[in-house]
């Protein structure tokens, strides 16, 4: 089945630092792939999507290629902020040529938390 | 606009109660979800439902039954709870629930401890 897989965390970084949060996937065909944020005591929000091949998301500062090669779609930040600190979950949605089951669901990674000090 | 609401925020119950959780959207999606949340595990899929009538289960469904009679409202429940279902529980719509392509919208979540 599918499957996602993001780096080890925590992940504890310095204001104005590079971040690079790691994401692996497993699916058939190829799926959309989003990142979402979760910001303390909040539900998940979107944060970016890729649809297809070689698409690059972004938003806030933060990006995520879709790469197909290395099933791959790491998030990425020139330059953190203490705002940024969350928890971070990789997901995936089943190509729509998946089987009739692939409704839109989720599977998502096991969230990597973000700590950004001053 | 409210987006997806839910009710409670929080709830303790002991363990072989029922209840029910609340989810609503106002945004005329037609897929629903629900998903759990716990340490380390990320979310998993409890059930879901592309329409009113038309519910199915997810990954994680044991213990749990849901309906759909609206396409507004998507209630959880808990037949007989027990502390394996202490965890956070959010509810999420989307509108392209069809093609996998439609970002799905997060309620603020449901903490709840069995004890």
């Amino acid at each position: 089945g599918d499957s996602v897989t993001q780096m080890e965390g925590p992940v504890t970084l310095s204001e104005e630092a590079f971040l690079t949060i790691n994401c692996t996937y497993t699916a058939t065909g190829y799926p959309s792939l989003f990142w979402y944020v979760q910001y303390p005591g909040e539900g998940l929000q979107l944060l970016l999507k890729a649809t297809k091949a070689d698409d690059k998301g972004s938003n806030k500062g933060f990006e995520a290629t879709y790469r197909k090669e290395t099933t791959s779609f790491h998030l990425e930040k020139g330059s953190v902020q203490v705002s940024d600190s969350a928890v971070y979950f990789c997901a995936l949605s089943a190509a729509a040529n998946a089987g009739g089951t692939s409704y839109g669901k989720l599977t998502f990674g096991q969230g990597t938390i973000l700590t950004v000090h001053p | 606009n409210a987006g997806v609401t839910q009710t409670p925020k929080f709830q303790v119950l002991k363990t072989g109660q029922s209840m029910t959780l609340q989810c609503a959207q106002d945004m005329n999606h037609e897929y629903m979800s629900w998903y759990r949340q716990d340490p380390g595990m990320g979310l998993r899929l409890i059930h879901y439902s592309v329409g009113a009538g038309i519910t199915d289960q997810g990954e994680v469904p044991n213990g749990y039954n849901v309906s759909r009679s609206t396409t507004e409202d998507f209630p959880l429940r808990l037949l007989s709870a027990a502390p394996s279902q202490t965890s956070v529980y959010f509810c999420a719509s989307s509108r392209h629930g069809t093609s996998g392509r439609g970002e799905q919208y997060f309620g603020p979540g449901t903490r709840l401890t069995v004890t």
